[in-house]
């Protein structure tokens, strides 16, 4: 069956300019997570939904990031002025749900320049 | 809050010969745990978890983890590597008590390299 989605695959942008990454998680999965791996701070998680709620937005980075999901499926994760530091490749996962095994997609790799 | 330690950013060892990854975790409440692999330019592949089941967990392409409460290690082996092992591996803890809200913790990930 069809895995996590990821679009786009690599994004480059300029300084200060807002990017919108998007994630299709696997179909009939409750639970949405974005995370952040980069070479400096590894793997970090910054956000989780269970159906369309983010209970804790406390991981996001700053306030300059932001995330959604409609209709209990497709997410989006905005970043808005973007920052050099922001660069990193941002990962989503979903699952059936809370403590149960995380399903990732491919990535996408933001370089901001 | 739990951590994940693990033991060695880079391993090397020859084909047909044991894998062993450690991981070392910190949690105050029984953990779930997982270790995940990475090939460049991919993401994350689920290798196999712990969900307080039975203590010796079997993955795919043949490793398995073996969870030590007393020791607080879920290390991963394999009993003859291949060249296709080679790769990122990661360990990772859940405590569940966010409901997910925490989600997972990892570990700083150990490189695996496969001599011929």
């Amino acid at each position: 069956g069809a895995g996590v989605s990821q679009s786009p695959s690599n994004k480059v942008t300029e300084k200060g300019k807002d990017v919108e990454l998007r994630c299709d998680p696997i179909s009939g999965h409750t639970a949405l997570y974005w995370y952040r791996q980069s070479l400096g701070q590894g793997l970090e998680f910054l956000i989780y939904f269970q159906g369309n709620s983010a209970p804790d937005k406390s991981g996001l980075p700053s306030d300059r990031f932001s995330a959604e999901r409609t209709g209990g499926s497709v997410s989006t994760l905005t970043i808005q002025r973007t920052q050099q530091e922001d660069s990193a490749v941002y990962l989503c996962a979903s699952s059936l749900g809370a403590t149960v095994a995380q399903y990732f997609g491919p990535g996408t790799r933001l370089t901001v320049l | 809050a739990q951590s994940v330690t693990q033991l060695g950013s880079h391993v090397s060892v020859s084909e047909g010969a044991l894998v062993l990854l450690r991981c070392n975790y910190s949690s105050s409440v029984p953990p779930y745990l997982f270790w995940y692999v990475q090939y460049p330019n991919q993401g994350l592949q689920l290798l196999l978890k712990y969900t307080s089941a039975a203590t010796l967990v079997k993955g795919i392409n043949g490793f398995e983890a073996e969870f030590k409460k007393s020791e607080t290690s879920f290390h991963l082996t394999k009993p003859s590597a291949h060249m296709s092992d080679a790769a990122e591996y990661f360990c990772a803890v859940s405590v569940g008590s966010g409901g997910g809200a925490d989600g997972l913790t990892f570990g700083k990930g150990t490189h695996l390299i496969i001599q011929p």
